[in-house]
């Protein structure tokens, strides 16, 4: 009963480096998101995935690319990471009423 | 102005205690209405979903929302130390637009 597995939990890159999260959900569901939580600024959308084979952006896409690899994975992409990306990235899912969240990775870029 | 503000705490209550938490939104286009639970460094977790005006009950939490005032609420009755953990609203216009409130940090002391 896994439900939404995210790789890796602690990453620190420094500046400049580049990075791949990932993300496998086991539920079968469409839907799949990246989200940054940030303190005082809350869960904020950075690129969605309705569907295999679609991704749109959402409300903070810049500096970051998606990968919707099949129905069960999705993949977020920091090509030259920057202290500003400093944050806890989560993952989720969802078919319809909700969404179920993966762990979290604690990203720290120096 | 925000879409939505939540108090961010912390709020402190002895165990047994009834807790009321809330969020205030300004756009009425909002149409599902959820509070999510988060435990120090995991992901949130689906509490409560509604999508009416009213009240809907789940054990020991009842989910109000008022639509007219545009004002949400959590209700936790009986309240546990185990209820300790930061509370996120989250409201839904449209397919896959979410906000999230920043979150109320819950303590119930033993």
């Amino acid at each position: 009963n896994a439900g939404v597995t995210q790789t890796p939990k602690f990453q620190v890159l420094k500046t400049g480096q580049s990075m791949t999260l990932q993300c496998a959900q086991d539920m079968n569901h469409n839907s799949m998101y990246w989200y940054r939580q940030d303190p005082g600024m809350g869960l904020r959308l950075i690129y969605y995935s309705a569907s295999e084979g679609t991704t749109d952006k959402g409300e903070v896409p810049n500096g970051y690319n998606v990968s919707r690899l099949n129905k069960r994975e999705f993949s977020l992409r920091l090509e030259s990471a920057a202290p500003s990306q400093t944050s806890v990235y989560f993952c989720a899912s969802s078919a319809s009423e909700g969404y179920t969240f993966g762990s979290g990775t604690r990203l720290t870029v120096v | 102005q925000k879409e939505v503000e939540q108090d961010p705490g912390p709020l402190s209550v002895p165990e047994g205690a009834i807790v009321s938490l809330n969020c205030t939104y300004s756009n009425s286009a909002f149409q599902y209405f959820m509070w999510y639970r988060q435990y120090s460094r995991k992901g949130p977790e689906l509490l409560m979903y509604t999508y009416s005006s009213g009240n809907k009950e789940d054990g020991r939490f009842t989910a109000q929302v008022d639509k007219s005032s545009k004002y949400i609420s959590l209700f936790i009755r009986d309240s546990q130390p185990s209820d300790s953990a930061t509370y996120l609203c989250a409201l839904v216009r449209g397919t896959y637009k979410y906000i999230f409130g920043t979150g109320t940090r819950l303590k119930v002391l033993a």
